[in-house]
């Protein structure tokens, strides 16, 4: 079946700018996640939604990040005034069941590689 | 959270096993060990995750010390597609945030 999707794949843009990237979780998912990952590092946690709503944000590393699932399966993650610190590729991941349950199992998409200029 | 020491890097040939390391000396009762791979320019892709007991599913296999305080990762044929970063990582039960690590970039020989 389709795993999870992110668009765009490559997104360039100038510091200052304003950017969105899109997840498409896995169909029937109720938890989504994000990621980013620097080069040469793991992938860093951002936020989590469980639903509509996001249960831990505490890995957004400043009120410039912004993150919304307003219909519990797409999401948006929302940048502001990018920078060129930002620059990294942006994973989303989805699971089945909530956290602690059986299929809770993450599954990540391919990422978005996002450059600030 | 715990946190888990793995090799840089480690090479292997084409079609022998390999065994990738990680130790967790501060594991907790509790955390599972999950091992994550990330292939060229893809997110990472689960393969394995245990509590006490070794498992196996069809990608690999996972042996888990008896003090819990280290795991191996067995890939029981490597081949070319097998060249990634592999992470070994602990979650609690409950929790849901892969705190990862930089994992062991595995290259396969032909």
């Amino acid at each position: 079946g389709a795993g999870v999707s992110q668009t765009p794949s490559n997104k360039v843009t100038e510091k200052g700018k304003y950017v969105e990237l899109r997840c498409d979780p896995i169909s029937g998912h109720t938890a989504l996640y994000w990621y980013r990952q620097s080069l040469g590092q793991g992938p860093e946690f951002l936020i989590y939604f469980q639903g509509t709503g996001a249960a831990d944000d505490s890995g957004l590393p400043n009120d410039r990040f912004f993150a919304v699932r307003p219909e519990g399966s797409v999401s948006t993650l929302k940048i502001q005034r990018t920078e060129r610190g930002d620059s990294a590729v942006y994973l989303c991941a989805s699971s089945l069941k909530p956290p602690g349950d059986r299929g809770d199992t993450q599954y990540f998409g391919p990422g978005t590689r996002l450059t600030v200029l | 959270d715990a946190k888990t020491t793995q090799p840089n890097s480690m090479e292997s040939n084409e079609e022998e096993p390999v065994h990738l390391p990680c130790n967790h000396s501060t594991i907790s009762g509790t955390d599972y060990i999950h091992w994550y791979r990330q292939l060229p320019s893809q997110g990472p892709e689960y393969v394995i995750h245990g509590l006490t007991s070794n498992v196996n599913n069809r990608m690999a296999s996972l042996a888990i010390a008896e003090d819990r305080k280290s795991s191996t990762l067995i890939l029981h044929r490597a081949t070319l597609r097998d060249a990634a970063v592999y992470y070994c990582i602990l979650r609690g039960s409950g929790t849901y945030k892969y705190i990862f690590g930089t994992g062991t970039r595995l290259k396969v020989l032909a």
